[in-house]
């Protein structure tokens, strides 16, 4: 299977900070690669498709790059309905995996 | 709107099996794909299998193989997940998300889960 990392595990930052999380695929998944964002209790909401497509209803500070085994998610500006955890997810392999995941909380 | 309703909590001893439902509204059931995911307390997310509703045909990580069954009742838009034998790190929140493709080329598309069910709770305990 695919192997997916995140770093950090965790940071801290403010509102209004520039944010940005990286994930890592074991091997070359090209632009196969999602990023959810999930708040406590609640169900993963889906951000950042095909590496760098935003979902329809997801606001345009966030944004996705990279390609091959390395990606990153920023968060432009961040606000406070923002604090939670990034999941990256590659859809490479029909056997998805996700990544350990990123919680960003406030500093 | 778009939905995926899911089955309550369940508490089931050591051993036994569990089977979860997700009815899909809002849509065509049979042109989506049903993903199910798993997430332990305080841990990440876990991909265990998906289904083609349409088709019937369905794909499972290896480390469930053999021991978890996703099926559908495509007249009640509904898909299940089962998943046997059950042992106390099975306890999780166990949830359905629909699948999309979007189409890139000859047999190639991304795909990712764009809507998700909130999530059944399931307790493995003697």
């Amino acid at each position: 299977d695919i192997q997916m990392t995140q770093s950090p595990s965790s940071l801290s930052a403010s509102v209004g900070d520039r944010v940005t999380i990286t994930c890592r695929a074991s091997q070359s998944i090209s632009s196969y690669l999602n990023w959810y964002q999930q708040k406590p209790g609640k169900a993963p909401k889906l951000l950042i498709y095909a590496a760098s497509s935003l979902q329809s209803g997801v606001p345009s500070r966030f944004s996705g790059s990279g390609s091959g085994t390395d990606f990153t998610l920023t968060i432009s500006s961040l606000q406070p309905e923002d604090f939670a955890t990034y999941y990256c997810q590659q859809s490479y392999s029909t056997r998805f995996t996700f990544g350990p995941g990123t919680k960003v909380d406030i500093k | 709107q778009v939905q995926l309703v899911q089955s309550g909590a369940e508490v089931k001893k050591p051993g036994a099996s569990v089977k979860v439902s997700c009815k899909a509204s809002g849509y065509t059931f049979t042109s989506y794909d049903i993903n199910w995911v798993r997430q332990a307390t305080g841990q990440g997310l876990e991909w265990m299998g998906w289904m083609n509703p349409n088709s019937g045909n369905t794909g499972y990580a290896q480390k469930f193989q053999g021991r978890v069954t996703i099926t559908r009742n495509t007249s009640i838009s509904t898909a299940y997940m089962e998943l046997s034998s059950l042992r106390s790190e099975d306890t999780a929140v166990y949830y359905c998300a629909r699948g999309l493709r979007e189409g890139i080329g000859p047999a190639r598309y991304y795909y990712y889960m764009d809507v998700w069910g909130k999530g059944t709770t399931v307790t493995v305990s003697s």
